[in-house]
């Protein structure tokens, strides 16, 4: 059974660019979330994707965008990259759309510069 | 909109100690929590999620209550140990899919 990997492990770009996440999901779960964790925050929910649908989404603009897979895998897009979406990027899946029993990825550590 | 806070923000301890950390939320409506484990610049380890319907979950030396009503949540360390320095996370689930975590308690646990 394989955990939940995101690539890549950390990324810098400049303000005003795009960048796009990466995340397999572990073997046997068709749910994805995404969430953005500041310096000393708590994780806030970007969006959740289920059987390839976006499942519920949090109070996000719409330059963060994602897609699902036909394998589960996803993809976190981000354009017009500003200082403050520098951030801790975790992938969490699960099974059945719910979210919990969770399991995390280590995260994308991205710096805006 | 529920809101999930956790105190102390940070907590430092002498090896061996029990102790308890505090996570408490503003709308009793929820479907579970979960407490969950971060190390520094790393994911989330969950490690007890409780069901609305249930008072405590217990795994090891560690013991989570919930206590709905006045909307409280501990989670309870016994005989720490350094390997326990951590960030500790509270996440609350809403029967609307809606899942909140608060900021976390940086625990550190000296020998």
């Amino acid at each position: 059974e394989t955990g939940v990997t995101q690539s890549p492990t950390h990324l810098i770009k400049t303000r005003g660019q795009q960048v796009t996440l990466r995340c397999s999901s572990q073997s046997g779960h068709n749910t994805v979330s995404w969430y953005q964790q500041a310096l000393g925050q708590g994780p806030q929910f970007i969006f959740q994707y289920y059987r390839e649908e976006e499942n519920g989404r949090g109070n996000f603009p719409p330059r963060f965008s994602g897609l699902q897979f036909p394998n589960y895998s996803s993809e976190l897009n981000v354009n017009a990259l500003e200082l403050d979406d520098s951030a801790l990027y975790l992938c969490a899946s699960s099974s059945g759309g719910r979210r919990e029993d969770y399991t995390f990825g280590s995260g994308t550590r991205l710096t805006v510069v | 909109k529920q809101e999930v806070t956790q105190i102390p923000a940070a907590l430092s301890v002498p090896e061996g100690e029990n102790l308890v950390l505090n996570c408490s939320f503003t709308d009793s409506a929820i479907y579970n929590l979960q407490w969950f484990r971060q190390d520094p610049g790393k994911g989330l380890t969950s490690l007890l999620l409780i069901q609305s319907s249930q008072r405590e979950q217990t795994s090891g030396r560690l013991n989570a209550s919930l206590d709905k009503s006045s909307g409280r949540s501990t989670l309870y360390i016994a005989a720490s140990q350094p390997g326990d320095s951590a960030t500790y996370l509270c996440a609350v689930n809403d029967n609307n899919n809606d899942m909140r975590f608060g900021a976390g308690t940086r625990l550190t646990v000296k020998p």
